[in-house]
C-alpha cells in the first residue's frame, strides 16, 4: 500500500519568505507527527497530531512554526519569515495505535 | 529532559564480522524503536521493542531491550556491505507513542 507522502521532496526560498510543506499520511493512520533532521543529528520532534488536533506541539520552535490537520488526514507545516537556520529535512510519520511510527520521505527545506 | 546516546557515532567493519552498537536513555520508558536510514532517504523501521527483555531479530541484526539499565543493543553478526547505513534509536518517554526522542545515530560502514 501507499506510504506516508510529502511534497515538495526540495524546496528553496530566501530568508524572510514563508513557506508550506505537506504530508499526506497512510490512509486510515490517525497520528501524524512532524520532525526536523539537520545533517548529520537524529530527527527532532515539532509536534504531532491524533486526529485534527495537535496533542504535543512542544517542540516547536518559535511562533513562526505553525501546523494544521484540519480533516484528520492531510497536514501542513508552515513556517513563516523563514531564516537561514530553518534549512534541514522536514519528515513527517504517521501510526495508530501507538507501536509505531511510518517516516516519510522528507522535505529538504533550503533558506538562502 | 530525556537524553538518548548512542555509541559509537562512527563505526567502520569488515564485512564477515560482528559488532554491537548501543543505545543508553536517561529517564524510564519500555519502548524503544530502531531505525535505519540510507544516504539521503528517510527512516527505515527495523524493530519494535516494547517490554523489558525484548528481543528481535531480522537476518543479521539483533536488538535487545533492558528497561532497567535503560540500555538497547543492536547486535550486527557477519556484516555485509548492504548493511552500511546510519541507524537510530529513539525512545518514547511518555510511553503513549507521542514523541520520539532520537539518538544521534550510528554510521555503520561495512567494508570489503
Amino acid at each position: 500500500g501507499a506510504g506516508v507522502s510529502q511534497t515538495p521532496s526540495n524546496k528553496v526560498t530566501e530568508k524572510g519568505k514563508y513557506v508550506e510543506l505537506r504530508c499526506d499520511p497512510i490512509s486510515g493512520h490517525t497520528a501524524l507527527y512532524w520532525y526536523r533532521q539537520s545533517l548529520g543529528q537524529g530527527p527532532e520532534f515539532l509536534i504531532y497530531f491524533q486526529g485534527t488536533g495537535a496533542a504535543d506541539d512542544s517542540g516547536l520552535p518559535n511562533d513562526r512554526f505553525f501546523a494544521v490537520r484540519p480533516e484528520g488526514s492531510v497536514s501542513t507545516l508552515k513556517i513563516q519569515r523563514t531564516e537561514r537556520g530553518d534549512s534541514a529535512v522536514y519528515l513527517c510519520a504517521s501510526g495508530v495505535g501507538g507501536n509505531e511510527q511510518f517516516f516519510g520521505p522528507g522535505t529538504r527545506l533550503t533558506v538562502l | 529532559e530525556l537524553k538518548v546516546e548512542q555509541n559509537p557515532l562512527f563505526l567502520s567493519m569488515q564485512e564477515g564480522k560482528n559488532y554491537t552498537i548501543y543505545c543508553n536513555y536517561s529517564t524510564t520508558s519500555d519502548r524503544l524503536y530502531w531505525y535505519r536510514q540510507d544516504p539521503g532517504k528517510s527512516l527505515e523501521s527495523l524493530f519494535v521493542l516494547l517490554s523489558n527483555g525484548a528481543v528481535k531479530q531480522e537476518g543479521r541484526l539483533m536488538a535487545s531491550l533492558d528497561t532497567k539499565a535503560r540500555l538497547s543493543t543492536l547486535h550486527i553478526t557477519a556484516a555485509v556491505h548492504d548493511l552500511s547505513a546510519t541507524y537510530f534509536c529513539a525512545v518514547d518517554m511518555a510511553g503513549t507513542a507521542s514523541k520520539l526522542t532520537f539518538g544521534t545515530g550510528t554510521r555503520l560502514q561495512v567494508t570489503l
